[in-house]
């Protein structure tokens, strides 16, 4: 079993839709970050969460430490949130990333 | 400020043959932690350095090396390449060690082993 796994691991749905991506991890952890990745590798480094909940735009992420458990949204979707979102941990033990296999998600005019 | 770059961004090697990678951090940071990233594997982690010491390493065979000068630009070298070591590489860099700190990644050097 993976230390961190995220569904679901492809998403497709119309602009405009509200869209949630879930992240579940089995690790201790001091941080949990979300990452975006467009076509062409470009890493782009969007929260990064230890409790609560955090705003930027229409992204909202949220983390629950007691279930291990973390949630991105995005409100009113646009194509061009069209990406691969990755949910990484920061192991408390060691301070090592652990890598979720990412979310595809497609958003269709 | 400039973003974390990477030289060079596509490479072509032969089988048995060495490879050295490059990325240099975002101006004042020190921290650079490397990572490969494949189709099937996804991103694993290589390693991190800060103030040139090697903090953590990935579970990677020992062909894989970096290093990381007092400027805090840092190399990734792989020796003896494999038709597996065909991945994108990314370098990220921080102020500090993460997690305290935000991770800022490079483009990437796509290489591709022959």
């Amino acid at each position: 079993k993976n230390e961190v796994e995220q569904s679901p691991q492809n998403l497709t749905a119309q602009e405009g839709e509200f869209i949630t991506i879930n992240c579940s991890y089995s690790v201790g952890i001091s941080a949990l970050h979300w990452l975006q990745q467009h076509p062409g590798g470009g890493i782009v480094s969007l929260f990064m969460l230890s409790s609560g909940k955090k705003k930027h735009g229409r992204l909202i992420a949220t983390i629950n430490i007691q279930e291990k458990h973390s949630s991105l949204h995005i409100t009113a979707s646009h194509p061009r949130d069209s990406a691969v979102y990755i949910c990484a941990v920061t192991m408390d033990s060691n301070y090592q990333l652990i890598w979720g296999a990412g979310t595809k998600l497609i958003i269709k005019p | 400020k400039a973003g974390v770059t990477q030289t060079p961004r596509y490479l072509i090697k032969t089988r048995g043959q060495q490879v050295t990678l490059s990325c240099s951090p975002i101006s004042g940071h020190r921290s650079v932690s490397w990572y490969q990233q494949t189709p099937g594997q996804g991103l694993q982690f290589l390693f991190e350095y800060f103030s040139e010491t090697q903090r953590n390493k990935g579970n990677f065979p020992g062909r894989f090396s970096g290093r990381q000068f007092s400027n805090s630009r840092s190399e990734m070298n792989v020796s003896t390449l494999e038709l597996g070591d065909s991945a994108l590489y990314l370098c990220a860099s921080s102020l500090a060690l993460p997690p305290q700190e935000t991770q800022y990644f490079g483009p990437g050097t796509r290489l591709l082993v022959l």
